[in-house]
């Protein structure tokens, strides 16, 4: 079984300030890792994705995340916010491998909502 | 392409009525999921489908069924809607394991 914990669930800041968002996750088996984010009243999008390589990631939107296999980590960043980046972000994970019943699960956390104030 | 669309947008049903939500891809996509979204619990899946004929349960299937006949349907039947159903419901398809999971704009269902 595999798990997502997103370890703030809200997170404030001001405008051009740098921002982490938290994700840690557990799994038996090698997963892929992904970041959505989703603004008011709209359904989810793709951030950016780690399925194998170089451990950081970059994205859509100036954001970039780093795998860390050793700390199962995948936190989030970005390193001058805007006020269009207020949304919720969810951290997820699906294991690479078919066969069995977690053939094409996506595990979510639970959202980390970031708020941008001016 | 129309991407992963949904109906309806919005559902108000009284406990005890089923009826069914409405997902459909046109991006010829092997994998189509169900997800509900309450908050703080971000999403949990409910069902999903590798393939036109093939499907299996997710982490909150019991209330709802699916099927699928096509690759482009994937719809959610919910058999007799109870108050714990009040979410709201996304769809989503991908081609593959490591592809990226296309959403729908999501059904807001209350039931009273």
């Amino acid at each position: 079984a595999q798990s997502v914990t997103q370890l703030d669930s809200q997170v404030p800041v001001f405008e051009e300030a740098p921002v982490e968002l938290r994700c840690n996750y557990s799994s038996s088996v090698s997963v892929y890792l992904f970041w959505y984010v989703q603004y008011p009243n709209q359904g989810l999008q793709l951030l950016l994705k780690y399925l194998s390589g170089s451990t950081l990631v970059k994205g859509i939107n100036g954001f970039e995340a780093e795998f860390n296999k050793s700390q199962t980590s995948f936190h989030l960043r970005k390193p001058s916010v805007h006020i269009s980046d207020t949304a919720e972000y969810f951290c997820a994970v699906r294991p690479p491998n078919a066969g069995g019943t977690s053939y094409g699960k996506l595990t979510f956390g639970q959202g980390t909502i970031l708020t941008v104030h001016p | 392409n129309a991407g992963v669309t949904q109906t309806p947008k919005f559902q108000v049903l009284k406990t005890g009525q089923s009826m069914t939500l409405q997902c459909a891809q046109d991006m010829n996509h092997e994998y189509m999921s169900w997800y509900r979204q309450d908050p703080g619990m971000g999403l949990r899946l409910i069902h999903y489908s590798v393939g036109a004929g093939i499907t299996d349960q997710g982490e909150v299937p019991n209330g709802y069924n699916v099927s699928r006949s096509t690759t482009e349907d994937f719809p959610l039947r919910l058999l007799s809607a109870a108050p714990s159903q009040t979410s709201v419901y996304f769809c989503a398809s991908s081609r593959g394991l490591a592809g990226s999971q296309y959403f729908g704009p999501g059904t807001r269902l209350t039931v009273t």
